[in-house]
């Protein structure tokens, strides 16, 4: 059965480092997106991309986050600098197009120490 | 501003009862509403999707009913088992170019032997 894959799994960086991460969303899955969940939250979305275009990033915060997915099929979400309030779950999911069941990786847990 | 609200409650019932679980919304006009499942240190895993025009959804034990008047879902595991213990999410959806998904806090349901 194919998969979202995500690394890392687990992240641990210092204040004001730069962090990616990396996600392969399931061949042939147009919409991609990435979401931050913060422990006893549920997901909330930072930028959706369609093919290579970003279609939403209302919530991203501009000034140290940065998402890309030049040729529309894997994804990197970039923080820098990372703050202590960056520490959650950063998932990532892929759709066959809006309006669809996503299915989600396993998530790169990252703590800013 | 929108809002989604599931139990914030823990859920405990005994095996073999039948887990209900809620999720209301206020400030906001789904034209879907997904359930997903998500168990520690990984991500969601898609259950159910009800458009506002279904009022009920099976799927093997699981049901799911989506009230627009009352502005409330509601969830079903009939004949529930130690294995469904996880955390159950919410989402909610508009027809539109980008889909985007608003989840809930999430409801923890732990299904005793």
């Amino acid at each position: 059965e194919a998969e979202v894959a995500q690394s890392p799994r687990y992240k641990i960086t210092e204040k004001s480092q730069a962090v990616a991460f990396w996600c392969d969303p399931i061949s042939g899955h147009a919409t991609l997106y990435w979401y931050r969940q913060i422990l006893g939250q549920g997901p909330e979305l930072l930028v959706q991309f369609q093919d290579e275009s970003v279609v939403d990033d209302s919530q991203l915060p501009k000034d140290r986050f940065s998402a890309e997915r030049l040729k529309g099929v894997d994804s990197t979400l970039k923080i820098q600098p990372a703050e202590l309030g960056d520490s959650a779950m950063y998932l990532c999911a892929s759709s066959l197009g809006t309006d669809h069941e996503q299915y989600f990786g396993p998530g790169t847990r990252l703590t800013v120490t | 501003s929108q809002k989604i609200e599931q139990n914030s409650e823990a859920l405990n019932i005994q095996e073999g009862k039948t887990a209900t679980l809620t999720c209301n919304y206020t400030n906001y006009s789904p034209a879907y509403l997904q359930w997903y499942r998500q168990d520690p240190g990984r991500g969601p895993v898609f259950l159910l999707l009800i458009r506002e025009n279904e009022k009920e959804k099976r799927k093997e034990r699981l049901k799911v009913t989506f009230d627009t008047t009352l502005k409330q879902s509601l969830f079903h595991i009939t004949a529930s088992q130690p294995a469904d213990s996880a955390t159950y999410l919410c989402a909610l959806g508009r027809s539109s170019n980008t889909g985007k998904l608003i989840f809930g806090q999430g409801t923890t349901l732990q299904v005793k032997p």
